[in-house]
């Protein structure tokens, strides 16, 4: 059974890094055909991805917050951890992570399959 | 503003047909799969239909999928009062590299 749980702070300062973890079961990250992606949905708005990161440590940003973002993983940990920086109000979110099925290097055919509850993360000074 | 367009809101009665459509373009929904998520607030997303029109394991027959050129539509059947929940569409998206997804269509079951 594949379970994903994030973990990290409920609220963060403007200007300040977020870090959050994504504790995950069930499956290997060293596994052809796996993948992580975070994805975050602001109140009342839509889902939107951040970052991937695949099996074989290839990684994808989202365009738009490419230069804010860093996703990493500890295979030995079952861990994958996205850092955010220059935080701002309109970054609050509930922010989930994702376990990816797919092929290979497939990469536009991987998809998320189970996803984590999510963590709400407030930006606010 | 999503990338795919859905309505926000669809409503049925128990027992009854509801289909949701979702929008898109050439570099995503007309030239990669769809997949379906169902969601409540406070829940983990759950995948619904994946490639299209695939169902995984648990998700019942009520639920199907189907795609043609750059829309896409989940169709629930049989309607019941615990569909009630948040539907969302995503796609591969060729020009940004990653997936996007529709805005979310809130069911009612009247």
């Amino acid at each position: 059974q594949i379970t994903l749980k994030e973990s990290g702070p409920t609220l963060v300062k403007p200007t300040q890094t977020l870090t959050l973890t994504c504790t995950f079961s069930g499956f290997s990250l060293s596994t052809s055909g796996v993948g992580v992606g975070w994805i975050r949905q602001p109140p009342g708005k839509a889902l939107e991805w951040l970052a991937l990161i695949y099996w074989d440590d290839e990684r994808r940003y989202s365009p738009s917050l490419k230069s804010r973002l860093t996703i990493t993983k500890d295979t030995s940990k079952n861990q994958v951890v996205l850092t955010m920086t220059n935080m701002d109000p309109v970054d609050t979110a509930t922010y989930y992570c994702a376990h990816m099925v797919g092929s290979g290097t497939y990469y536009y055919n991987y998809y998320m399959d189970v996803w984590g509850k999510g963590t709400t993360v407030t930006v606010s000074s | 503003q999503s990338v795919l367009t859905q309505p926000p809101s669809a409503s049925g009665t128990p027992g009854q047909r509801v289909t949701i459509s979702c929008s898109g373009s050439r570099s995503n929904t007309g030239s990669n799969y769809v997949h379906w998520y169902q969601h409540l607030p406070g829940t983990a997303p759950k995948l619904l239909i994946y490639r299209n029109n695939q169902r995984p394991s648990g998700v019942p027959d009520r639920f199907s999928g189907s795609k043609s050129g750059t829309s896409a539509s989940l169709a629930i059947s049989g309607l019941r009062s615990e569909d009630e929940a948040g539907y969302y569409c995503a796609a591969w998206d060729d020009i940004l590299g990653g997936p996007v997804f529709g805005g979310g269509t809130e069911l009612t079951v009247l």
